[in-house]
C-alpha cells in the first residue's frame, strides 16, 4: 500500500472549517484514500473514502487532486468534539484482501 | 449498522495470568476479523488477521504462541494474551469486515489492557 504524508497536528477554531491535507505521491491507479478519526480512547471511526472523484457525506467532504497526489479532508464546521487525531489511508480494494494499515496521522485540536 | 463490540472493555491482571479478549460483530457475519495493538501516543498497530474457519495470518514480529486468535464463527473472535506481562498493556481493537454493503473494516471500541 502506498504510504502517505500528513502534518502531525494542527489546531483549528470552533466553527470554522479544518482542511486537513494528506500527500500520498506514490498511489496506484486502483488505491483507494481512506479517512479515520480516533478519539481519545476510542476505536477508529469511519469518516469517508474516495477513488478519484470528490466525495462528501454528513460528516466531511474529501477533495483529491486530479493527479491523485494528495487530498484533503474538510470538516465544514468544526466542533471541540472534532478534536481526535486523523489517519489518511491509501489502500487497495477491499477484494484484493488489503487491510488497513496506519501511520502516525494528524492531531487536530478544535478550539474556543 | 455495523456495529463492532469488544468485552471486556477494560481488564487489569497479574502477571504470568492469561486474558481472553473478544469481539463481536452485532449486525452483520464478519468473514475477516483483525486485531490492532496501540500504545500510548501511538499509532494503531495491526497483530493478524483471521479469517472464519481459518488459521490467523500474524503480522512480521507478533508472537503467534503469545497472541493467540480463534475465529470460530462469523460474528465472534477472540484474542488470548497468554503468560501476560506489563509490556503487554496496551489498548487492543479488533476490526471486522463482512461482504457486500459491510466489505469495509468496521472497528471495535478497543479494550484497554493493564498487567500488574
Amino acid at each position: 500500500d502506498a504510504k502517505t504524508t500528513q502534518p502531525t497536528s494542527m489546531d483549528c477554531a470552533e466553527g470554522r472549517a479544518a482542511n486537513l491535507p494528506c500527500n500520498h505521491s506514490t498511489i496506484s491507479g486502483n488505491e483507494y484514500v481512506y479517512w479515520y478519526r480516533q478519539i481519545h480512547s476510542q476505536g477508529p471511526q469511519y469518516i469517508i473514502h474516495g477513488l478519484k472523484n470528490n466525495e462528501t457525506n454528513e460528516m466531511a467532504s474529501l477533495i483529491i487532486t486530479e493527479d491523485r497526489k494528495s487530498s484533503t479532508l474538510i470538516l465544514p464546521h468544526a466542533t471541540l468534539r472534532d478534536t481526535a487525531v486523523y489517519y489518511c489511508i491509501v489502500r487497495a480494494p477491499m477484494e484484493y484482501g488489503n487491510k488497513l494499515v496506519f501511520g502516525a496521522g494528524t492531531i487536530l485540536r478544535v478550539k474556543s | 449498522g455495523a456495529v463492532v463490540s469488544q468485552h471486556p472493555s477494560r481488564v487489569i491482571c497479574k502477571s504470568g495470568t492469561s486474558v481472553k479478549i473478544e469481539c463481536r460483530s452485532l449486525d452483520f457475519q464478519a468473514t475477516t476479523m483483525f486485531w490492532y495493538r496501540q500504545f500510548p501516543k501511538q499509532s494503531l498497530m495491526l497483530m493478524a488477521t483471521s479469517n472464519e474457519g481459518s488459521k490467523a495470518t500474524y503480522e512480521q514480529g507478533v508472537e503467534k504462541d503469545k497472541f493467540l486468535i480463534n475465529h470460530a464463527s462469523l460474528t465472534l473472535s477472540t484474542l488470548t494474551v497468554t503468560s501476560a506481562h506489563p509490556e503487554d498493556s496496551s489498548f487492543y481493537i479488533c476490526s471486522a469486515r463482512g461482504i457486500g454493503t459491510y466489505n469495509e473494516q468496521f472497528f471495535g471500541p478497543g479494550t484497554r489492557l493493564t498487567v500488574l
